[in-house]
């Protein structure tokens, strides 16, 4: 694989399933970066890592959780879906020690909860 | 609060010169970033502005004034294919990335 992937590319789940969202680098960046996206609104972060073994809350994080067992690995897990986490998730990383410190963004999972 | 304005939608001719506007109000400052989007797909990164000026990259080009909180993206020659959302985007304090909605860009023949 080049760059970050996602899986799946989109779901249909019923409220109060448990889901996870899968997200894979290979470009050994330190920091990874779960955001939501809705239309209308900017892009908002959900959890973010900025090392392997660490994580953070973002703007965004009651209902989701995340963990960062390797530098490669950032999976998003709902707990409990909700209809309001309807949307489109990017998983995003970035290496700090690079020119811009910009953020890479996998393809994105289309999640509908019904 | 955090803010990022943006105009939601603009359009312009193929061929011509359009400039998307964004100001900011954000807890420090640490960079503005300029991402676009077309319809479906991931964001993809444009232009990274930390010193007032002018960035020039090929079509593209951004500004930036922090003591306006003010950067523009201005892109030239326009193309088909430059029809997509752009995103404005500012490091804070924290070095979280703060979004605007995005401005979608309709391009006509």
């Amino acid at each position: 694989i080049a760059g970050i992937t996602q899986a799946p590319t989109s779901q249909i789940l019923a409220a109060g399933r448990r889901m996870t969202l899968r997200c894979t680098q290979d470009m050994r960046h330190n920091a990874m970066y779960w955001y939501r996206q809705d239309l209308g609104l900017g892009l908002r972060l959900i959890h973010y890592s900025n090392t392997a073994g660490t994580t953070g809350k973002g703007e965004v994080p009651d209902g989701y959780s995340v963990s960062r067992a390797n530098t490669d690995d950032f999976p998003l897990t709902l707990a409990s879906a909700v209809p309001s986490q309807t949307s489109v998730y990017f998983c995003a990383s970035s290496d700090s020690s690079g020119r811009y410190n910009e953020q890479f963004f996998g393809p994105g999972t289309r999640l509908t909860v019904l | 609060g955090q803010n990022i304005d943006q105009p939601t939608e603009m359009t312009a001719t193929e061929g011509a010169i359009v400039q998307i506007n964004c100001t900011y109000q954000t807890s420090g400052f640490n960079g503005l970033f300029w991402y676009q989007q077309h319809a479906g797909e991931a964001p993809t990164f444009l232009s990274y502005n930390v010193l007032d000026g002018l960035e020039e990259k090929g079509r593209f080009s951004s500004f930036l004034s922090r003591s306006k909180g003010y950067s523009y993206l201005l892109l030239k020659e326009l193309q088909m294919k430059d029809s997509a959302s752009y995103l404005c985007a500012v490091m804070d304090s924290n070095y979280q990335l703060i979004w605007g909605a995005g401005t979608k860009l309709i391009i006509k023949p």
